[in-house]
């Protein structure tokens, strides 16, 4: 059973580009958890999302930021006209039931923004 | 607003010896605590819960005890081993908010031979 698969590991984006991040979480998982982790800090949380629905987008900015999770595929955090201080690591997490305790990450993607 | 706080960014013990991690929150309305730890480059890896009805978490060399008079909790790792070098990060997990976690700064453990 895979683990929750982030692709790309590393981004680099010029400012003004759009940043794609992608989440495959593990098998039978259907809540997916974006989290961003600025340097010298911890876990902030982004969006919570189940197949096609946002169930919780309070730590997203409002601007420039989009999340989804389709039926078919990948969960998708969008990032529109990065800017430097969007550089940072995101974590994705999936888990198989609301509010489960354990929840697992994925590796994580490095986005520099240049 | 921090609600979850991890007041030493570092900690560096002997192999052997015990290694405490602490982690303060100010909200009462968590019902679970956990524990991650990271290496680098990687993502957190789940260590340990507590539920918040429960006051200590045992498994293996780690324990976890909750006061919740003092809404303080500590990561208990007996014996310390090299390997456990990494960052460790508490987490606090609100009420009916289907699995979101609240996480502290970080305490980056060194565990020396």
């Amino acid at each position: 059973n895979a683990g929750v698969m982030q692709n790309p590991r590393h981004l680099v984006r010029r400012r003004g580009q759009e940043a794609r991040l992608r989440c495959s979480p593990m098998k039978g998982h259907s809540h997916v958890y974006w989290y961003r982790q600025l340097p010298e800090e911890g876990l902030k949380f982004m969006v919570y999302l189940q197949k096609e629905n946002i169930i919780d987008e309070s730590g997203m900015p409002k601007e420039r930021f989009s999340a989804e999770f389709p039926k078919e595929g990948p969960s998708i955090l969008r990032i529109q006209q990065v800017v430097r201080g969007d550089s940072a690591a995101y974590f994705c997490a999936s888990s198989p039931r609301p509010g489960a305790t354990e929840a697992f990450f994925g590796q994580g993607t490095r986005l520099t923004v240049v | 607003d921090q609600q979850v706080k991890q007041n030493s960014p570092s900690l560096s013990v002997q192999e052997g010896r015990i290694s405490i991690l602490n982690c303060d929150y100010t909200n009462s309305m968590f019902d679970y605590f956990l524990w991650y730890k990271k290496y680098p480059a990687e993502g957190p890896t789940f260590l340990i819960s507590i539920s918040s009805i429960k006051d200590k978490n045992e498994d293996g060399r780690f324990t976890v005890f909750l006061n919740k008079s003092a809404k303080h909790l500590s990561l208990h790792i007996v014996p310390s081993q090299p390997g456990d070098s990494a960052v460790y990060f508490c987490a606090a997990s609100p009420y009916n908010q289907g699995g979101k976690l609240i996480f502290g700064q970080g305490t980056e453990l060194s565990v020396k031979p």
